[in-house]
């Protein structure tokens, strides 16, 4: 089944505390980006990639790390949480760049900083 | 910079009721246009889209048009169902910024039997 995966689903850490999510798409997908989603400010994008080893910020990208060594991975790093940082987010993926394709999402992951 | 403005919520509707969502956006060149569908606890999945100018998306009996001339992309259904209960999401994707998509703030649909 075509899909884009994320892990975890929920967590609950402390400020902090070094984390990661991970992000894997199994559609051959070269465009890949991460958003947050928070309450009446619909989705917002922190870091895009076009490709692998290429990454770009998008417009939430401070406090926020991503790699592309493979194609199909695509993790978000927060460093050093803050609860700012409290938010839904998601893991996105489209065929690649251009303005005709749309993005497939992951099912989210719910982050609580505490 | 390209923006996308709609309609605020929540939106209540009893069943084959019918619904629009007003989307309205911003952008320069020629961007297309998505309306995407979240469901509770739920990734967003694409509900249908527009690539140019007079273009009519449609899928499971929603319809939007990609009007130039008033920079609009609203969203209707003839009839809706309980099961289309959901928040719904105006996007565009343009050539600038990395082919961003931006999306609007989402407009939650509730519709009672």
């Amino acid at each position: 089944e075509a899909q884009v995966t994320q892990n975890p689903r929920y967590l609950i850490t402390v400020t902090g505390k070094k984390l990661t999510v991970t992000c894997s798409q199994n559609m051959n997908h070269e465009y890949m980006s991460w958003y947050r989603q928070d309450p009446g400010l619909g989705l917002r994008q922190i870091y895009y990639s076009m490709n692998v080893e290429v990454t770009d910020k998008g417009d939430v990208p401070e406090g926020y790390k991503v790699s592309r060594k493979e194609k199909r991975n695509f993790p978000l790093i927060l460093e050093s949480p803050s609860p700012n940082q409290t938010s839904l987010y998601f893991c996105a993926s489209s065929l690649s760049i251009g303005t005709d394709y749309e993005q497939y999402f992951g099912p989210g992951t719910r982050l609580t900083v505490t | 910079g390209n923006s996308v403005t709609q309609m605020e919520g929540p939106v209540t509707l009893s069943e084959e009721a019918f619904l629009t969502i007003n989307c309205t956006y911003t952008a320069t060149g020629y961007p297309s246009l998505f309306w995407y569908v979240q469901y509770p606890g739920e990734g967003l999945q694409l509900l249908l889209k527009a690539t140019k100018a007079d273009d009519k998306g449609s899928n499971k009996g929603f319809e939007a048009t990609y009007r130039k001339e008033t920079t609009s992309f609203h969203l209707e259904k003839g009839s809706v169902q309980v099961s289309d209960s959901a928040v719904y999401f105006c996007a565009l994707r343009g050539n600038t910024g990395g082919f961003k998509t931006i999306f609007g703030a989402g407009t939650r649909l509730f519709v009672k039997a």
